[in-house]
């Protein structure tokens, strides 16, 4: 099954810089999201951005979709500390005539004080 | 807030022990899923149930079955549990799954097995 890849696969930076995460999928998508796990937490759903759409912003965080490049990028400015945690995008993808999610293998986020 | 609980954090098992993983949703949502993780190999669907007692194969549920006798509970059983599957198990659950696009899905704490 397809699988979007996360790149980098780890990123360290310190409190007060922008992080910027991409993730590349292989076939056409209805919608991609991002999700963060807390070490050793569930994932956590932090934004949506359908395959109409170019740009999406929450608080923070700024998700950007090329489906010409099959490509998705996140970024989180002014990081702090507590941003600290793996983030995982997810395409949908149909699954015995249901959709359903694959996620990346992640990218694991260190954001140093 | 839609809350999706697992009944345990941890759980060690020995090798050929029937184990229980049961996860549990609030907002009554149609669609549940288990997933295990793994390092190096992210989340990979096990199991997914869009229906009260239905249920269909992801891409690897080889090892293991589910069960969904009601909307909110849906358990994932290993009928004789093995080394290869100590791992981290997350259950989750999301409104619609014939939906275009699919729906957000929202996730337990997850459950680390260990099997010796």
């Amino acid at each position: 099954s397809q699988q979007g890849e996360e790149d980098p696969q780890a990123l360290s930076i310190q409190e007060g810089e922008n992080a910027t995460m991409n993730c590349s999928y292989k076939t056409s998508i209805n919608n991609l999201q991002w999700y963060r796990q807390n070490s050793g937490r569930g994932l956590v759903h932090l934004i949506l951005i359908r395959s109409n759409e170019r740009e999406k912003h929450s608080g923070r965080l700024r998700v950007t979709l090329d489906t010409s490049k099959k490509s998705s990028s996140l970024l989180i400015t002014a990081s702090r500390a507590a941003d600290t945690a793996s983030y995982f995008c997810a395409t949908d993808e149909e699954n015995s005539g249901y959709s359903t999610l694959t996620f990346g293998k992640g990218t694991m986020l260190l954001v140093s004080p | 807030d839609v809350k999706v609980t697992q009944s345990s954090r941890y759980l060690v098992k020995r090798t050929g022990e029937k184990v229980f993983l049961e996860c549990v949703q609030d907002m009554d949502h149609e669609n549940m899923f288990w997933y295990r993780q793994d390092p190096g190999l992210g989340l990979r669907l096990i199991y997914f149930s869009y229906d009260v007692k239905m249920k269909e194969k992801g891409d690897i549920p080889e090892g293991y079955s589910v069960s969904r006798e009601k909307k909110e509970r849906f358990s994932l059983i290993l009928e004789s549990a093995s080394t290869n599957q100590t791992s981290m198990y997350l259950c989750a659950s999301s409104l619609k799954l014939t939906s275009i696009p699919v729906d957000t899905q929202y996730f337990g704490p997850g459950t680390r097995l260990t099997v010796l």
